[in-house]
């Protein structure tokens, strides 16, 4: 089956700086998404990206399809941005494939 | 606009016990999905379902998980005799399905305690 990869698996980061995190996939995906599971483990729907650029507020998402990754950009970081973040993806069914995630804290 | 409900949000049972999670989907959604998530660990798919329909259950246990989506009410993750590596997070997420967004949205999860 398809494999996700993400990385860094773990970033400690100061408030403000920015960071790039990305997902890699090994077949071709036909539904994308960013998460964010914050502290208390909540899921946060962040991007539905299959392909292409989109942005909100601090933090953008852009789909390279043909070259099997995603990347999530997040801006002037905040400590509520903490947390893990998790890209999914389905190829071919409707089932999510999560990735291992990057853990993130933002230190104030 | 209500998003997916889950309830209990926390459950703790004994070892031989029955768990039974409910997930409300979002309105106008008819597709969910259940996940299992341990420590540490991304979500896996268990089960995929529509009305008084199951359309996956590959990532299912073979004995003691079953799911349902009735007609009328939430669809029921029901685990029986529970052991402690049944311990976990249970999400639910839906979508609009075919015809719609495959995008899902995940409710807030059940955390299961087998003790």
């Amino acid at each position: 089956g398809i494999q996700v990869e993400q990385s860094p698996p773990d970033l400690i980061l100061q408030e403000g700086a920015n960071s790039t995190l990305r997902c890699n996939f090994s077949d071709s995906v036909n539904n994308l998404q960013w998460f964010h599971q914050n502290p208390w483990g909540q899921l946060i729907n962040l991007f539905y990206i299959p392909s292409g650029t989109k942005q909100n507020g601090r933090l953008s998402a852009t789909t390279v399809a043909t070259e099997r990754y995603s990347l999530l950009y997040i801006s002037s970081s905040q400590t509520t941005d903490s947390g893990v973040y998790f890209c999914a993806v389905t190829s071919g069914t409707y089932k999510y494939i999560f990735g291992t995630g990057t853990r993130l804290k933002v230190l104030a | 606009n209500a998003g997916v409900m889950q309830n209990p949000r926390h459950l703790v049972r004994r070892r031989g016990q029955e768990a039974r999670l409910r997930c409300s989907p979002m309105k106008g959604h008819s597709h969910v999905y259940w996940y299992r998530q341990l420590p540490e660990e991304g979500l896996k798919f268990m089960v995929y379902l529509q009305k008084e329909n199951i359309i996956d259950e590959s990532g299912m246990p073979k004995e003691r998980f079953s799911a349902e989506f009735p007609k009328e009410g939430p669809s029921i993750l029901r685990i029986q005799q529970v052991v402690r590596g049944d311990s976990a997070a249970y999400f639910c997420a839906s979508s609009g399905g075919s015809g719609g967004s495959y995008e899902q949205y995940f409710g807030p999860g059940t955390r299961l305690t087998v003790t």
